[in-house]
């Protein structure tokens, strides 16, 4: 149980396009969705968390026009890098953290690897 | 100031031994969990072992314990029986609750753990 997944597992696009990121849970309904970044060798840095039907809390310094977050049912949440640069190249990951838990455990999708070009 | 302090960057450990890895925290809440995340090279984070801070035993799941020393604020990973598989970074995170009421994780700088056959 506690399955998340990410699509796409790699993306290539242009400068200047946007870029949609989808997070799913598989097998349990997630009250709150969390976006992470990853640069090489580094560890992760969260960016937003998001409850289901309501807006995305964004951490200080993220962009909320930058980095849209709709987190629309309790098993889908979505990242949308808009208008993509070089520098937002970069290895994103969601995890989500269910209802009936026992504990608070964030389980992890396998992650999104965005190279802008 | 860090709230998740990994002074190893890397370990090295035989296969079939046990190893070590160390984390301590920072924290003012009397509630917190910690948990302890693998990440191999694929890059999917793995959840593998959670302690709350009112948890009277030491986690163990499997090969994996938790050395948890509330006193030192410490609350290191033990693998026994090392396997080649278990070759990946290492990261601990700590479940910090938020001034608006919601929670977020913070995460250590890592340990990459190398196993040697």
């Amino acid at each position: 149980g506690a399955v998340v997944s990410q699509h796409p597992s790699r993306v290539i696009c242009k400068s200047g396009t946007s870029v949609k990121i989808e997070c799913r849970s598989l097998d349990f309904q997630a009250t709150t969705m969390f976006w992470y970044r990853q640069f090489p060798k580094k560890s992760l840095m969260l960016m937003a968390t998001s409850n289901e039907g309501s807006k995305a809390t964004y951490e200080q310094g993220v962009e909320k026009d930058k980095f849209l977050i709709n987190h629309a049912s309790l098993t889908l949440s979505t990242l949308t890098v808009t208008s993509a640069h070089p520098e937002d190249s970069s290895f994103y990951i969601c995890s989500a953290r269910g209802l009936f838990f026992s504990t608070d455990t964030q389980y992890f999708g396998p992650g999104t690897r965005l190279t802008v070009l | 100031a860090q709230k998740i302090t990994q002074t190893q960057p890397g370990m090295f450990v035989q296969e079939k031994e046990a190893v070590t890895l160390d984390c301590t925290y920072d924290t003012s809440d009397p509630s917190y969990g910690l948990f302890w995340y693998k990440q191999p090279s694929s890059g999917e984070m793995i959840f593998l072992i959670y302690q709350g801070s009112y948890d009277q035993q030491n986690a163990t799941e499997g090969r994996y314990s938790l050395n948890f020393q509330k006193a030192r604020k410490s609350a290191n990973l033990v693998i026994s029986a090392s396997q080649l598989g278990d070759s990946a970074m290492y990261f601990c995170a700590m479940r910090e609750n938020t001034q608006g009421g919601s929670e977020k994780l913070v995460f250590g700088k890592g340990t990459k753990l190398t196993v040697n056959p």
